[in-house]
């Protein structure tokens, strides 16, 4: 069994500034991992994925996150924030080999202050 | 574009009052979900679908029911509403996409129970 652990809940941060959102995974196979970002009032949209290959994954808006295989991490990082960057964040990891039921963190709210 | 679509943004019900929340995804997916999102909980799998009239329960399945009759449509039943089943519902539709299964989700349910 796989398991996400998002080790912030909040990240308070100032427009302009850098961001980096946590996400730490536990599994005995090999994974594929996701970042999804919620908007308030709206459901989650995929804002990038690892599959294979390149461990530096871009995603839209902005936004990249890096896979650490050794410290089995996933984190999510942008060099510039906006106020429209404030939303909730999730990680989610599934693993390969068919698996279509993913887990995800709990969540990281980012509120980007003007 | 895949579509996901929920039948209500907003619904308010009586506690005993059996209600039904409707998906639609207009992609052909063969996996469908149900979630619920609570504050600091992250989502919970409620149930999901891999095909048409099959279910499985998630990690939250008492006091819910699912229905799919038709590949497109996943509807989620509370036989008799509760307070503690005021949340946010989100459905999900996926399918196998070069070996992952990234999920797409529809805009969420708010249900409050009084």
């Amino acid at each position: 069994a796989q398991s996400v652990t998002q080790l912030d809940s909040q990240v308070p941060v100032f427009e302009e500034a850098p961001v980096e959102l946590r996400c730490n995974y536990s599994s005995s196979v090999s994974v594929y991992l996701f970042w999804y970002v919620q908007y308030p009032n709206q459901g989650l949209q995929l804002l990038l994925k690892y599959l294979s290959g390149s461990t530096l994954v871009k995603g839209i808006n902005g936004f990249e996150a890096e896979f650490n295989k050794s410290q089995t991490s996933f984190h999510l990082r942008k060099p510039s924030v906006h106020i429209s960057d404030t939303a909730e964040y999730f990680c989610a990891v599934s693993e390969t080999g068919g698996s279509y039921i993913p887990t995800f963190g709990r969540g990281t709210s980012l509120i980007v202050h003007p | 574009d895949v579509k996901v679509t929920q039948s209500s943004r907003y619904l308010v019900k009586r506690t005993g009052e059996k209600v039904f929340l409707e998906c639609v995804q207009d992609m052909d997916h063969e996996n469908m979900f149900w979630y619920r999102q609570d504050p600091g909980l992250g989502l919970r799998l409620i149930y999901f679908s891999y095909d048409v009239k099959m279910k499985e329960k998630g990690d939250i399945p008492e006091g819910y029911s699912v229905s799919r009759e038709k590949k497109e449509r996943f509807s989620l039943i509370l036989e008799s509403a509760s307070t503690n089943q005021t949340s946010m519902y989100l459905c999900a539709s996926s399918a196998n996409l070069a070996g992952a299964y990234e999920q797409y989700f529809g805009p969420g349910t708010r249900l409050t129970v009084t």
